[in-house]
């Protein structure tokens, strides 16, 4: 089972600034199928990014997304009040994994 | 534009089976998609519990497979998921989820149900 690890746990910035945030896969992921959702309180997980970088329908520019051999980045380029949520990573390799979760934070 | 609606009872007693049903709208069940289930416990992450075609393919996580069951019903275009000798383990927000037709992601959810395992 490929283990995905998000990092921080948490990240506290303020509106306008950028986001960084990274999930690390304990062994190679399956060509191209990392995806980011965002969870906000109460709500379902919605699709960001999915096959890496490429950007779901209606999701603003500024979210994007990259990778580096085992690690994968969603960038928020500036942050707007509504992206604060939390946001998960996800891989399928024939079966599906959740990284744990990484809050952005209103500082 | 599909829709998904999770529905079933929010108590299960503990060693009971828990069973949930998913409605569609707005496509066929029949489509060219898998679909899944997906549970988050209170405060927790999201774990993928497993996933269906219309044919009857399934698909498990490995730490649940013993214990969960997936099915279609295809005349009334919804999925079910039953989950057997619950605890308070299985306390949970279910949702079931559509897998785009690249097989690598969740692109539509339901906004789910809580499923509360307590005598």
């Amino acid at each position: 089972e490929i283990v995905l690890t998000q990092s921080p746990g948490t990240l506290s910035l303020s509106p306008g600034e950028r986001a960084t945030l990274s999930c690390r896969a304990s062994q190679s992921v399956t060509s191209r199928s990392l995806a980011w959702y965002q969870q906000k309180p109460g709500q379902a997980p919605r699709l960001l990014i999915y096959g890496v970088s490429s950007r779901a329908t209606g999701i603003p520019d500024r979210f994007s997304g990259s990778e580096s051999g085992t690690d994968f980045t969603l960038t928020i380029s500036r942050l707007e009040p509504e992206d604060f949520a939390v946001y998960y990573c996800q891989q399928y390799d024939g079966s599906r994994t959740f990284g744990q979760g990484t809050k952005v934070e209103i500082k | 534009q599909v829709q998904l609606q999770e529905s079933g009872p929010g108590l299960v007693k503990p060693s009971g089976t828990l069973s949930l049903t998913c409605a569609v709208s707005g496509g066929s069940i029949s489509s060219s998609n898998w679909w899944s289930w997906v549970r988050q416990p209170p405060g927790m992450g999201l774990e993928w519990i497993g996933e269906i075609f219309h044919g009857g393919s399934t698909n498990y996580n490995p730490s649940l497979k013993s214990r969960v069951t997936i099915s279609v019903d295809r005349p009334n275009n919804q999925f079910s998921l039953k989950l057997n000798s619950v605890t308070a383990a299985d306390t949970a927000v279910y949702y079931c989820a559509k897998i785009a037709v690249a097989g690598t992601f969740l692109d539509c959810w339901g906004p789910g149900t809580l499923v509360t395992v307590s005598s």
